[in-house]
Formats: structure tokens, sequence, C-alpha cells
């Protein structure tokens, strides 16, 4: 198994353009979500899915949509980069049932908006 | 899910056992314990998670006590490597009991394993 995989590992945007941070897992997990953290900080959620066709809003949405057509892939879109968006993007995803254990995460994003 | 209190930062000599505690005063009973730790620019990883009886695993032990108001994770011989920041959350399990699928992390416990 692959687990969680992020893709790319490094992007630098202009200020204004637009890119899709790409998330997929392969151990049928029903839940996913999208992290970023920025240097020195902690987590913070951007938005998250319990399911396929449902996300719903983290504690920092603003300027990022997510949509979640499959079980399997998770992507994250930053609509219009500006240089607070400067940070790295962590994706997870968990079973429903958290008795089966606890979130996987991916080796992360790392994003510079210039 | 309540909330966490845990210590800023921790020493601990390698070698010897790193317990590191958390305060989750309003705990509901429905709420399990779940420990995470980040090793430096890598993602979280899932250590363990327990409801009120001690858990072991390969990695570590949860130790909560019999109120449940807190617990203490234990790293039996820490190593450099073990050197991280180590996040205890609660969290609601099942559907049914209000698990929402929302993750939320707080500022955790740095813990520097010296030689």
């Amino acid at each position: 198994n692959a687990g969680v995989t992020q893709t790319p590992k490094f992007q630098v945007l202009k200020t204004g353009q637009s890119m899709t941070l790409q998330c997929a897992q392969d151990m049928n997990h029903e839940y996913m979500s999208w992290y970023r953290q920025d240097p020195g900080m902690g987590l913070r959620l951007i938005h998250y899915s319990v399911g396929a066709g449902i996300t719903d809003q983290g504690e920092v949405p603003n300027g990022y949509n997510v949509s979640r057509s499959t079980t399997e892939d998770f992507p994250l879109r930053l609509l219009s980069a500006a240089p607070s968006q400067t940070s790295v993007y962590f994706c997870a995803s968990s079973y429903q049932d958290s008795l089966k254990g606890g979130y996987t995460f991916g080796s992360g994003t790392r994003l510079t908006v210039v | 899910d309540a909330k966490t209190t845990q210590p800023t930062s921790m020493d601990c000599a390698e070698g010897r056992a790193a317990n590191l505690p958390c305060n989750h005063s309003t705990i509901s009973g429905n709420e399990y314990v779940y420990w995470y730790r980040q090793i430096h620019s890598q993602g979280p990883q899932y250590i363990i998670h327990g409801l009120k009886n001690n858990e072991t695993n390969e990695m570590a032990s949860l130790i909560i006590t019999e109120d449940r108001k807190s617990s203490t994770l234990i790293l039996p011989h820490a190593t450099l490597r073990d050197t991280a920041v180590y996040y205890c959350i609660v969290k609601n399990i099942g559907v049914r009991s209000g698990n929402t699928g929302k993750l939320i992390f707080g500022q955790g416990t740095t813990l520097q394993v010296k030689p």
C-alpha cells in the first residue's frame, strides 16, 4: 500500500495564480482532511470530508476549494494564490470507525507564493 | 470534542522513559484520547489511542486515570529519533456518538531527547 500520496512535493506560485494540490489514498478510508502548517506553527484544518460527495469547512477555509468525487481522491484548489498561503500542506485520511486507528498523513506539499 | 492541556516543552535523557502528561478534565463518555507526534518537517504520525483502560503498542503506552480527566503517554526508552512535537487529542468516535471526521490539533508538547 502506498498510503497517502501528495503531489507535488514542492511548488512555487506567483500571486494570483491558481493550482490544485493532489491527494490520493489507497486504504479505502472514508475520512479525508487538508491541513496547513505555517513555519513554527501548529496544524490548522482547512477542509475535510466524511465520504464521497460530502465536504465541510475546517478552521481556515477561505481561499481554498475542495471536492470529493471518489473515495480515493481529495484535491485542494487554491483559487488565487496569495503570499499568506505560503505554507506546508498536509493531507490525511482515516477510517470512519476511529477504533481502527488514527489518521494517516501524507508527506506534505511545500508551497511558496511570491 | 473536549479541550486538552499539555506542557509546552519537556526534556528527556536518551534511554530513559519519557512521560508526557495531558489534562482533559471535560472529557465525556464517548470520547477517546488520541496521541500523535510530528517529527520536524514530516507529516504527523498516529501513536496510540484509548478510552479508559491502559493501552500498549510497539511505539508507546497510554495510561488513563480512573476518572479519565488526565492521561500520560509513555515512551519507555526514548531515543534521539523520538524528538518531536507530541499532540494529545480528545475525540468523539463513531458517527452515532458525534464523530464529525474533524481532527483539531492544539499546540502539543515539544519533547527534546538529549544524549
